[in-house]
């Protein structure tokens, strides 16, 4: 089955950029979309195809996808950023969704 | 308005049955694919099953192959699943979500029900 690797942890201090990857065999032929789960929360969607904002999302969020590796950057981090963040991909060979285990971003 | 409101969740000893209801509201739930997704606590998200917009096609993830059922009533905007032969492992957060279609993300979630397995 497909699986995604993401690291534990990121730490970025208030204004500055965010980077988080999620690595998967030729995850650029994929579709990848990014979910971002406050403590105590419902996930939410903040990045779909690739690089796509839903409607209310900030501008700050932005997603790439190419190789083997997709990446979600958030400029400008902000204390409400703090959260785990998912990225998640249809795998077609199973026909199931598969989750990266989830980076933890913390705004020092 | 929490466009996806989840139910049913409980206390249940190993081998017993739940249900869970999820209600949706806000948006045009016939015309959406919808999923289960669990959470054990302080661990990641794992994809549970999905369900075609007419109910015809259902999928499942292999630990809940033949114990778990999804199905759904679109003439009363409700997703169910219905999971029996529970066991321990099946202990979690269960999300409802939603996508636009079957490759796509999955745009609407609700807040989750709990389901714990123990005696």
């Amino acid at each position: 089955s497909y699986v995604l690797t993401q690291p534990p942890s990121v730490s970025v201090a208030p204004g500055k950029t965010a980077r988080m990857t999620c690595g998967g065999d030729d995850i650029g032929s994929k579709t990848v979309h990014w979910y971002q789960q406050k403590s105590g929360q419902a996930p939410v969607l903040v990045i779909f195809s690739d690089s796509d904002r839903p409607s209310g999302i900030p501008e700050r969020f932005s997603g790439s996808n190419s190789g083997n590796t997709a990446t979600l950057t958030i400029s400008r981090v902000e204390a409400g950023d703090e959260a785990d963040f998912y990225c998640q991909v249809w795998d077609n060979s199973g026909d199931h969704y598969v989750f990266g285990p989830g980076t933890k971003v913390t705004v020092l | 308005e929490v466009p996806l409101v989840e139910s049913g969740g409980g206390l249940v000893q190993p081998g017993g049955s739940l249900r869970l209801s999820c209600a949706a509201s806000g948006f045009t739930f016939r015309n959406y694919w919808m999923h289960w997704v669990r959470q054990t606590p302080g661990k990641g998200l794992v994809w549970v099953s999905r369900i075609s917009r007419d109910g015809s096609t259902t999928t499942y993830v292999d630990p809940v192959e033949g114990r778990f059922t999804i199905f759904r009533d679109n003439a009363k905007n409700t997703l169910f699943l219905q999971m029996n032969n529970l066991r321990a492992e099946d202990t979690a957060l269960y999300y409802c979500a939603g996508s636009r279609d079957y490759d796509e993300s999955f745009d609407y979630w609700g807040q989750g029900t709990l389901v714990t397995v123990s005696s």
